[in-house]
């Protein structure tokens, strides 16, 4: 079946610009992450939903950053006012269940960021 | 707080030898650990995880892994590198207790040589 997809693949903003990226998680997976990848580094969490409920944001660098899943299925990343430091990989996982600590996450191919 | 400790950044194997990727975790409960490789311009994939069973874990392309809670390590390994096995490779712990998010180490860039 389809995995996880996100789009777009690559986008390059101007400093300033906002920018939102989208995840379609697994379809009828009920949890959602978003991670941050920084060039030569391991994904770093972000924020997660279960179903349309956002359980946890504590790893948003900023109150730029902001994340919605308004029907509990896709998700929408958005970036305002970007800033050089924002470029990274934006990596999506989706879970079946409650995304507990055995729960496998399976990973979207990511949106690549770069901001000029 | 989790943690998980990549000790080599680069390992570079000739094919047809063992491979062994090292990772340390910190972890205030029995945690769950996996074992993602990211090939380039590709999405992470699970090779295995270790979630409280057998602490022998046998994942996919070869590779398994073993859970040894006395000394906190959870390496990889594989009998024989193949050349399509260059990728980076991410240690990551799951801590217990409900919606967790992952935590990743650094990673290591696995190079296999001809």
């Amino acid at each position: 079946g389809a995995g996880v997809s996100q789009s777009p693949r690559y986008k390059v903003a101007k400093r300033g610009q906002d920018v939102a990226l989208r995840c379609d998680p697994i379809s009828g997976h009920v949890s959602l992450f978003w991670y941050q990848q920084a060039l030569g580094q391991g994904p770093e969490f972000l924020t997660y939903f279960q179903n349309e409920a956002q359980l946890d944001k504590s790893g948003l660098p900023s109150d730029r950053f902001f994340a919605e899943r308004p029907e509990g299925s896709v998700s929408t990343l958005k970036i305002q006012r970007t800033q050089q430091e924002d470029s990274a990989v934006y990596l999506c996982a989706s879970s079946p269940g409650q995304g507990g600590p055995r729960e496998t996450q399976y990973f979207g191919p990511g949106t690549r960021l770069l901001v000029l | 707080a989790q943690s998980v400790t990549q000790l080599d950044s680069h390992v570079s194997v000739s094919e047809g030898t063992p491979v062994l990727l090292r990772c340390n975790y910190s972890s205030s409960y029995s945690p769950s650990l996996f074992w993602y490789v990211q090939h380039p311009n590709k999405g992470l994939q699970l090779l295995l995880k270790y979630t409280s069973a057998a602490t022998l874990v046998k994942g996919i392309n070869g590779f398994e892994a073993e859970f040894k809670k006395s000394e906190t390590s959870f390496h990889l390994t594989k009998p024989s590198a193949h050349m399509s096995d260059a990728a980076e490779y991410f240690c990551v712990v799951s801590p217990r207790g409900g919606n967790t998010p992952l935590v990743f180490g650094k990673g290591t860039r696995l190079s296999v040589i001809a």
